[in-house]
């Protein structure tokens, strides 16, 4: 069985570009959850998706945003990047959301 | 407001002794409590939940509702425990935003 997939692994952006990142949940998990992951901050939650609708929101601006397509992927949208968005960037997914995550390897975001 | 705190950053501990990582909770409703491992150059990985009352790799953790704890106990630590601990809350149902505490290192010496 295949495990969260997220691409790209890395990835290195300028300040004010924006950036998609991209994350396959394992087959049949409909929650799809993204976490930032700082040394500063720690784990701290963006959003989660069931069934293409957004069904949590952390305390992020809204310059994070996000998406789910129909076959559960997901895509995670930040505009104007800031150098204080440089981090690892955590998507997990779970059958229904709040049963116990399942995490991708994660994509670390560089922003020069 | 749900909050985990982890009050440990780092718990140093030998091989064969007892190991009990700390967490403590604040949540208003039913708490599902978790705990999360990083191993060096993996992924997080769901260690185990309190509702399976289960023992892995031979950690148990104990939801104390008194206490608003679940504190993670192995009774014999061993080199390969030595990882990153991460407590995690989720509210029951579906609308919650789950809560990661900052996570305990745990390094076992020989």
């Amino acid at each position: 069985k295949a495990g969260v997939t997220q691409t790209p692994r890395y990835l290195i952006k300028t300040r004010g570009q924006q950036v998609t990142l991209s994350c396959s949940p394992i087959s049949g998990h409909r929650s799809v959850s993204w976490y930032q992951q700082t040394p500063g901050q720690g784990l701290q939650f963006l959003f989660e998706y069931f069934s293409e609708t957004q069904r949590n929101k952390g305390n992020f601006p809204g310059r994070f945003s996000g998406r789910q397509f129909s076959n559960s992927r997901s895509e995670m949208n930040v505009s104007t990047l800031e150098l204080g968005d440089s981090a690892l960037y955590l998507c997990a997914s779970s059958p229904w959301g709040g049963d116990g995550y399942t995490f991708g390897s994660g994509t670390r975001l560089t922003v020069v | 407001a749900q909050r985990v705190t982890q009050p440990e950053k780092l718990l140093s501990v030998f091989k064969g002794a007892p190991v009990e990582l700390k967490c403590n909770y604040s949540y208003s409703g039913s708490p599902e409590l978790f705990w999360y491992v990083q191993y060096s150059r993996q992924r997080l990985q769901l260690l185990l939940r309190h509702i399976s009352r289960e023992s892995i790799k031979g950690f148990t953790a104990d939801l104390n509702k008194g206490e608003t704890s679940f504190h993670l106990k192995k009774p014999f630590a061993q080199e390969e425990d030595s990882a990153m601990y991460y407590c995690a809350l989720s509210g029951s149902g579906g609308s919650y935003i789950p809560t990661f505490g900052r996570g305990t290192s745990l390094i076992v010496h020989p």
